[in-house]
């Protein structure tokens, strides 16, 4: 199954509202996860079964979609978001990335 | 406090083998399924390969190293291992050692262990 994320970047700027999206090559229910990673670090779990915020994760971070069509939407960007962002679906074996999303200061 | 500690990375030629090592504490490791994700320098992450826990230790593999690259897991010391034979330069990466949360949703990571191959 390939994951298709978009945008590869993204500039924006300290409070805008922004999303990513990702798209499934086939239906995958809602066997999504979303993660960050800040450069130089192992990714950091953010959401998964497409919608469910892990614990600790800002409130600002909301995840939405199912079959195909995925989406993470950060509501008020804060300094510490822009970074690398992917998603992963689980549905079944050969477990795929998203090719990434680099979010950028405007 | 869960944590995974990799180990065994390091500089190695083509054609040849090395072993990874991921330490793990504070959780009852052999309940959980494990996985190695790799990421070249500067690009995405790639699944590697995967083993179930102790109600079913099936495992899985990215096509890329099928047949190359062998998942074990020692229970009893709570490691997990990644035997990697007829290395290529394309398998130069940060390999991540990450435990499951449910199915194949990876909330716990290791800090990562450089692999590099190069003559």
């Amino acid at each position: 199954i390939q994951l298709t994320q978009s945008p590869p970047s993204l500039s924006a700027s300290v409070g805008e509202r922004v999303t990513i999206t990702c798209r499934a090559s086939q239906g995958i229910g809602s066997d999504l996860a979303w993660y960050q990673q800040k450069s130089g670090k192992a990714p950091r779990l953010l959401i998964n079964d497409a919608s469910n915020l892990e614990s600790g994760v800002p409130s600002r971070f909301s995840g939405s979609g199912s079959g195909t069509d995925f989406s993470l939407t950060i509501s008020s960007l804060q300094p510490e978001d822009f970074t690398n962002y992917y998603c992963q679906q689980f549905n079944h074996y050969p477990v795929t990335f998203g090719q990434g999303t680099r979010l950028e200061i405007k | 406090e869960v944590k995974l500690q990799e180990s065994g990375g390091g500089l190695v030629q083509p054609g040849g083998s090395l072993r990874l090592s991921c330490a793990t504490s504070g959780f009852t490791f052999d309940v959980y399924a494990m996985t190695w994700v790799r990421q070249a320098p500067g690009k995405g992450l790639e699944w590697v390969s995967s083993i179930g826990g102790v109600s079913g230790p099936s495992t899985h593999f990215a096509d890329s190293v099928k047949g190359r690259f062998i998942i074990s897991r020692d229970n009893s010391k709570g490691t997990l291992y990644l035997q990697m034979n007829s290395l290529r330069a394309e398998d130069t990466a940060v390999y991540y050692c990450a435990r499951h949360m449910i199915r194949g949703v990876f909330n716990y990571w290791g800090q990562g262990a450089l692999v590099t191959v190069s003559s």
